[in-house]
């Protein structure tokens, strides 16, 4: 079946600091790829997406390029600011097959300083 | 952009009765609705999907009985808590998913936050 593994957190950092959550997945033919983030009691917001091999997605300062290769879509922002401190979640929808599930990691806690 | 409407964001009840939560898509067409239900410090775990005018699909594990899901319009599903526990208790989240276009996008709501004392 379809699985995302992504960084175990928490993750602290102080601002301005390089940021990278790995995230690696397992699935059957060619599944798009999102990063969502999730502020304190809130839902969770789409991040960015990418949906074919070597697409980049990028939004507010984050990327994530979608590597076939190492089957990976790490998330990485070069300088993180407060505001950024949330859980972020990596996810997949599966092509094919019913209702295009989406499957997510575990979440990672994010902590920045100022 | 797509927005999705969740009501309410909190709810507190009391053990026995019954909690509906209600998700409207506002400025789309919502052919399917995803629920889940996030616990403290995790993921989010899939309840179900519902399809419009059919029937909910399950998640293994999730009591069909329990969590009522129905999803009458294209704009509108609803999870109605049955007989709501303590251990019921937790964020429930949905998201819906609209049709179109080479990107099938799904959009969530803010989530509810339910307490059973």
């Amino acid at each position: 079946g379809n699985s995302v593994t992504q960084m175990e957190g928490p993750v602290t950092l102080s601002e301005e600091a390089f940021l990278t959550i790995n995230c690696t997945y397992t699935a059957t033919g060619y599944p798009s790829l999102f990063w969502y983030v999730q502020y304190p009691g809130e839902g969770l917001q789409l991040l960015l997406k990418a949906t074919k091999a070597d697409d980049k997605g990028s939004n507010k300062g984050f990327e994530a390029t979608y590597r076939k290769e190492t089957t990976s879509f790490h998330l990485e922002k070069g300088s993180v600011q407060v505001s950024d401190s949330a859980v972020y979640f990596c996810a997949l929808s599966a092509s094919g097959g019913s209702n295009y599930k989406l499957t997510f990691g575990k979440g990672t806690l994010l902590t920045v300083n100022p | 952009g797509a927005v999705v409407s969740q009501h309410p964001s909190r709810v507190i009840c009391k053990s026995g009765t019954s909690v509906k939560i209600e998700c409207r898509s506002l400025d789309f067409q919502a052919t399917t609705m995803f629920w889940y239900r996030q616990f403290p410090k995790q993921s989010l775990m899939l309840m179900a999907t519902s399809n419009e005018g059919s029937k909910a699909t399950y998640e293994q594990g999730v009591e069909k009985d329990k969590f009522l899901i129905n999803h009458a319009s294209l704009t509108l599903s609803t999870l109605t808590v049955t007989s709501a526990h303590p251990e019921d208790s937790s964020f429930y989240i949905c998201s819906a998913r609209a049709q179109g276009g080479s990107y099938y996008g799904y959009t969530f709501g803010s989530g509810t936050r339910l307490t059973v004392v």
